[in-house]
């Protein structure tokens, strides 16, 4: 079974700077999305950025890009020139490419941006 | 068409009741999906369905947990004899059956559901 880890329960960063929020998983599967979801306190789930496992290319979405380490089966979230509105959890999640079923999350890690 | 709307946003309830949750996903979407999330932990898949069938069930989805999505549009999630632990965020998402590049699951704001 797929699973979602994300190691860091709680991160801060001072606005404008950059921070990054690390993710692992673990499938057998070769072809997945994997995907980064932002969660602001009492808000919807937005999806932040997506990487397709087939794409050797780093995905990147204006201050938000990923470091996809597809052997190694890491996936992390960089944000740059961090801003207030950037607190919130952030979920790392999967998806199986073949059967396109449920998407799998992580625990989540609750980002702090401090003025 | 406004996202995924779920209803209600707030539930509250004595241990015992039966409740039920009803979602509305985006209207071309075929895929609709349940999760639980509880504070600070991330969503828990509960089941899915496409159009009216319902393709998979977690083995969190006890016996008093049932969900239906008559006509392939709407979804309810009934939750019958309610205990405490059942207090959470339930989490409906929609998504269209995956083809090509269409893989994002979009998520509405949820129940959160108060047994007390």
């Amino acid at each position: 079974a797929q699973t979602v880890t994300q190691s860091q329960p709680e991160m801060s960063v001072q606005e404008a700077e950059t921070v990054t929020l690390s993710c692992t998983y673990d499938t057998s599967e070769s072809d997945y999305y994997l995907f980064w979801y932002k969660q602001p306190p009492s808000r919807q789930m937005i999806l932040v950025i997506r990487q397709e496992a087939y794409k050797q290319q780093n995905a990147t979405e204006n201050r938000f890009s990923v470091n996809f380490q597809k052997a190694a089966k890491s996936f992390s979230l960089k944000i740059s020139d961090s801003q207030l509105g950037d607190a919130a959890m952030y979920f790392c999640a999967y998806r199986s490419a073949p059967s396109y079923d449920k998407v799998i999350f992580g625990p989540g890690t609750s980002l702090s941006v401090i003025p | 068409d406004t996202g995924v709307s779920q209803n209600p946003r707030h539930k509250i309830t004595k241990r015992g009741q039966n409740v039920t949750f009803r979602c509305d996903p985006i209207s071309e979407h075929n895929r609709l999906y349940w999760y639980r999330q509880t504070l600070g932990q991330g969503p828990e898949f509960l089941t899915y369905f496409q159009n009216e069938a319902q393709l998979e069930k977690s083995r969190l989805l006890s016996d008093r947990f049932s969900a239906e999505r008559p006509k392939g549009s709407f979804s309810t999630l009934e939750i019958q004899r309610t205990e405490q632990g059942d207090s959470a965020m339930y989490l409906c998402a929609s998504s269209k059956s995956p083809r090509g590049k269409n893989t994002e699951a979009f998520f509405g704001q949820g129940t959160r559901l108060t047994v007390v």
